[in-house]
C-alpha cells in the first residue's frame, strides 16, 4: 500500500527566504505526486502535482516542487516566502496499481515570519 | 466551475445520535471521495465512489458508516450512532475519472463534534 511521509511538523522561514517542506513516499508502482494546502476552516486547495517527465514541477503561487526517484521525494520549494504562504500543507501520492487511492501525508504547518 | 459543495457547515451532536453530510460534486466529476480529518492529522479516506459504485471502503467503519451516491451524481455520508471518536472535519471531493494524473477537489468539510 501506497503512503507519504511529512518529517516536519512544521517550518519556520522568514519572510522573503527560500522555503522547503518536505515529503517522501512509498508506493508499489507508479508515483503520481500530489501538494495541496489548508487554509484554516477551508478545503484543501490543489498546488501543483507529477505525473511524468520532467522532474521540477512548477505550481500555484509560485510553489514547485522537485522529484526525485532514488530519494522517493518530492520537497515542496518557493524562492521567496510570503507571509500570506502561512498554512497547512499536505502531500499526497496516488500509484497506480489497486484502486488508485489518493493518500495524504500528515501534514506539515508552514509559518513565515515578516 | 461551481467548486464542491458540502452541508452543512457545522454540525454538534449528541453521542449515540445519527447524523447525515451532503457533497454535490462538480458537475460531470465521475469519482467521489470522502474523507475524515481530525485534528492535527491528514485526510484519511473513507470512501471512494466511480460514478455510483464504490471502488474502496476500506477504512470506512461499517458498523456505525454508510454512504450511498446514488445516480453517480450527490453523496450522502451517514453516521450511526455517533461516538465522541467521531469528532472530526468531512471533507468530501471531487475528480474527473479515476486516473492516476487527475487531482482531486476538495468542498470545504463538514466540521462534526460529538459531546
Amino acid at each position: 500500500a501506497q503512503s507519504v511521509a511529512q518529517p516536519e511538523d512544521q517550518v519556520n522561514v522568514a519572510e522573503g527566504n527560500p522555503l522547503t517542506v518536505k515529503c517522501t513516499y512509498s508506493v508499489s508502482g507508479n508515483p503520481y505526486l500530489f501538494w495541496y494546502v489548508q487554509y484554516p476552516n477551508r478545503g484543501l486547495q490543489f498546488l501543483l502535482k507529477y505525473i511524468t517527465g520532467d522532474n521540477l514541477v512548477k505550481g500555484s503561487y509560485g510553489f514547485e516542487a522537485e522529484f526525485n526517484k532514488s530519494q522517493t521525494s518530492f520537497h515542496l520549494k518557493k524562492p521567496s516566502a510570503l507571509v500570506s504562504d502561512s498554512a497547512l500543507y499536505f502531500c499526497a501520492v496516488r500509484d497506480d496499481t489497486g484502486f488508485q487511492k489518493l493518500v495524504f501525508g500528515t501534514g506539515t504547518r508552514l509559518l513565515v515570519s515578516p | 466551475e461551481a467548486g464542491v459543495a458540502q452541508s452543512p457547515r457545522y454540525k454538534i451532536i449528541e453521542k449515540r445520535q445519527s447524523v447525515a453530510f451532503w457533497c454535490n460534486p462538480i458537475s460531470g466529476h465521475a469519482t467521489l471521495y470522502w474523507y475524515q480529518q481530525i485534528l492535527g492529522q491528514g485526510p484519511k479516506l473513507l470512501i471512494q465512489f466511480q460514478n455510483n459504485g464504490v471502488v474502496d471502503d476500506s477504512q470506512l467503519p461499517k458498523d456505525r458508516f454508510s454512504a450511498e451516491r446514488l445516480k453517480g451524481v450527490d453523496s450522502t455520508l451517514k453516521i450511526q450512532p455517533a461516538k465522541l471518536e467521531d469528532s472530526a472535519v468531512y471533507l468530501c471531493a471531487s475528480s474527473a475519472g479515476q486516473g492516476m494524473s487527475t487531482e482531486a477537489f476538495f468542498g470545504q468539510g463538514t466540521r462534526l463534534t460529538v459531546v
